[in-house]
């Protein structure tokens, strides 16, 4: 079935490092990749989004890479600083009329930015 | 993802109990998705809905039902509560653009706990 692997499952870096997470997905025909970001105690936020067209896509400090024939793709965040601290996710799906869109997640990464 | 609204905030409820789940989307979007995040991982597909129509269902029991109304509100309804469904319940609120279906906001989520 459907499935989301997410890697690693906890990250601690120093503040003003580099942070990656990375993912691999098991459905060929996912075209749309996006990550969220939870705060404790908070609702889902989603940071930055990919589609299948698209090998790169980058916001300030926040990129993320799609590798379409091996079916991964990474978060990458530079500069971290201590407000970065939340657990990410990972997730994909397959959009168009004939789908319902469902988001299939990862199973979290902790990232921990240590001042 | 401002704008999606969930009541209650948090529930208890006992064994065998049902429980209704309430949700309004953004403003303008058309698309309701059901969500269930047990604590520690990634947020589990339940429903989705689209003009009041179901599009998909997750692999969950019939005990979990779920309908959208003509304001795009929708409601999610569990039955014969069980000390396992205890957990996060996310709506997602989401605008189709002609065939395409992404990016879904999350509303604040209703903690529900069954004792």
């Amino acid at each position: 079935g459907e499935n989301v692997e997410q890697h690693p499952s906890t990250l601690s870096v120093q503040e003003g490092d580099s942070a990656v997470i990375k993912c691999t997905y098991s459905d060929s025909a996912s075209n749309y990749f996006p990550w969220y970001k939870q705060e404790l105690g908070k609702r889902p936020q989603l940071i930055i989004d990919i589609r299948s067209n698209v090998g790169e896509k980058k916001d300030q400090r926040i990129a993320v890479t799609l590798n379409k024939t091996a079916k991964h793709f990474s978060l990458h965040i530079t500069e971290t600083q201590p407000e970065d601290s939340a657990v990410y996710f990972c997730a994909a799906t397959t959009t168009g009329s004939s789908n319902t869109g469902k988001l299939i997640f990862g199973q979290g990464t902790t990232l921990q930015v240590k001042p | 993802d401002a704008g999606v609204t969930q009541s209650p905030t948090h529930l208890i409820k006992t064994r065998g109990q049902h429980v209704t789940l309430r949700c309004s989307p953004i403003s303008g979007h058309k698309s309701v998705s059901w969500y269930q995040q047990v604590l520690g991982q990634g947020p589990q597909f339940i429903f989705q809905y689209y003009e009041k129509e179901e599009r998909g269902r997750g692999n969950f029991p019939d005990r979990f039902s779920a309908r959208q109304f003509p304001n795009y509100s929708s409601e999610l309804n569990v039955n014969a509560l069980l000390l396992g469904d205890s957990a996060l319940y996310l709506c997602a609120s989401s605008l189709p653009t002609g065939t395409v279906d992404y990016e879904q906001y999350f509303g604040p989520g209703t903690r529900l706990t069954v004792t």
